[in-house]
């Protein structure tokens, strides 16, 4: 089955920094890829979002960039907050099937 | 408009009791999915609705697991005979699109029912 990493497991930023998360993700079939942010007892709440034909995308503070050959892609959030402290999931999914395969979560801390 | 919701928020259950998961996803969205989160733990897929058809189930983890739609809004998630390795989030997500759309697919998430069996 698909296999999903993510890379650090936890990262821990001063505020006005900078945050990369990496995700590794094994199907080869994959064509859209999300990132989800999860706050302490809410559920996840889609942040960022790109399809396979498409290599960067970006929203504010926020950007995605996409390898498809190496079969990675990576969060990028930039001058961070306090408010960005939370675990974020990757969810690479496979186009047929709907259904999202969660990498297995950072936990962001940023330092006031 | 209103988002995702799911009742109970929490629920403590003694093993071997019944349990039912209440899912209201956005109005008017076709698909309809269940993950469960362990603590710690990114959510996995259990089970997938479009409308009223349960077109994928095998993330289900065992016959005890049974999730249905019956109207093809509202869904619910009957664990029957509970055990202590059930216990985890359950998450409900509901997209505007029908399986294999590329547009309007983004899936929304409910705040999760928190299941701790005894």
């Amino acid at each position: 089955g698909e296999n999903v990493e993510q890379h650090p497991s936890t990262l821990s930023v001063q505020e006005g920094d900078s945050a990369v998360i990496k995700c590794t993700y094994s199907d080869s079939a994959s064509n859209y890829f999300p990132w989800y942010k999860q706050e302490l007892g809410k559920g996840p709440q889609l942040i960022i979002d790109i399809r396979s034909n498409v290599g960067e995308k970006k929203d504010q503070r926020i950007a995605v960039t996409l390898n498809k050959t190496a079969k990675h892609f990576s969060l990028h959030i930039t001058e961070t907050q306090p408010e960005d402290s939370a675990v974020y999931f990757c969810a690479p999914r496979r186009g047929a099937t709907n259904k999202l395969i969660f990498g297995t979560g950072t936990l962001l801390a940023v330092q006031p | 408009g209103a988002g995702v919701s799911q009742s109970p928020r929490y629920k403590v259950a003694k093993r071997g009791q019944d349990v039912a998961l209440r899912c209201d996803p956005i109005s008017g969205h076709v698909s309809l999915f269940w993950y469960q989160q362990a603590l710690g733990q990114g959510p996995e897929f259990l089970t997938y609705f479009q409308n009223e058809a349960q077109l994928d189930k095998s993330g289900l983890p065992s016959d005890r697991f049974f999730a249905e739609r019956p109207e093809g809004s509202v869904s619910t998630l009957k664990i029957q005979r509970t055990q202590q390795e059930d216990s985890a989030v359950y998450l409900c997500a509901s997209s505007l699109a029908p399986i294999g759309w590329t547009l309007q697919e983004t899936q929304y998430f409910g705040p999760g029912t928190r299941l701790l069996v005894l």
